[in-house]
């Protein structure tokens, strides 16, 4: 079975523009997270979207946002970049919302650099 | 607010040496835990997770971890390394309340095993 996919695997984008990531959930998959992870660190929890309803958001500006299409697939975008942005983008899906029943599975990342 | 305290960036062993990497939580309700493994240019893999059926837990790749309240700890160990098991670790923790996938990971423990 396919994992989680993620598009692009590389991207590199100028500061001020815009970006849009996309993720494929494992078959059956009906929650998406997001996570951002800068180099040397942990990821951070940016979104969560459970059948096509965001059930979370980390503290991240405005300028991120997400939607989750009825195929449950989902799209992260950043509006005018920063360098800070600079990070693996991880997608994650699992079967239902909690994590305690329905554990995280993770795709390979979007590396995003930003210049 | 919940945190996780992965103590030792790196830590170094030899092949067939126990493998231990430390994590600490802070929470007032012990939160559902859980351990991912990274490997260079790759998404996160489940190793495993507590969720209070068994304070020893075990999990894939001969890895196994012992929740203790007492100490809000949650340590993962192997008895006998693999170069194989060269790799970034990464303890996480999920809140109980709420019916959210939102991880807390910590900073990461890079795992060097030498021949």
């Amino acid at each position: 079975d396919a994992g989680v996919t993620q598009s692009p695997t590389h991207l590199i984008k100028t500061r001020g523009q815009h970006v849009t990531l996309r993720c494929s959930p494992i078959s059956g998959h009906k929650s998406v997270s997001w996570y951002q992870q800068v180099l040397g660190q942990g990821p951070q929890f940016i979104f969560q979207y459970y059948e096509k309803e965001e059930r979370g958001r980390g503290n991240f500006p405005d300028r991120f946002s997400a939607r989750q299409f009825p195929n449950y697939s989902s799209e992260l975008n950043v509006n005018a970049l920063l360098l800070g942005d600079s990070a693996l983008y991880l997608c994650a899906s699992s079967y239902q919302a909690s994590s305690y029943n329905s554990p995280l599975h993770f795709g390979n990342g979007t590396r995003l650099t930003v210049t | 607010a919940q945190s996780v305290t992965q103590l030792g960036s790196h830590v170094s062993v030899s092949e067939g040496a126990l493998v231990l990497l430390r994590c600490n939580y802070s929470s007032s309700v012990p939160p559902y835990l859980f351990w991912y493994v990274q490997y260079p240019n790759q998404g996160l893999q489940l190793l495993l997770k507590y969720t209070s059926a068994a304070t020893l837990v075990k999990g894939i790749n001969g890895f196994e971890a012992e929740f203790k309240k007492s100490e809000t700890s949650f340590h993962l160990t192997k008895p006998s390394a693999h170069m194989s098991d060269a790799a970034e670790y990464f303890c996480a923790v999920s809140p109980r309340s709420g019916n959210t996938g939102k991880l807390i990971f910590g900073q990461g423990t890079t795992l060097q095993v030498k021949p």
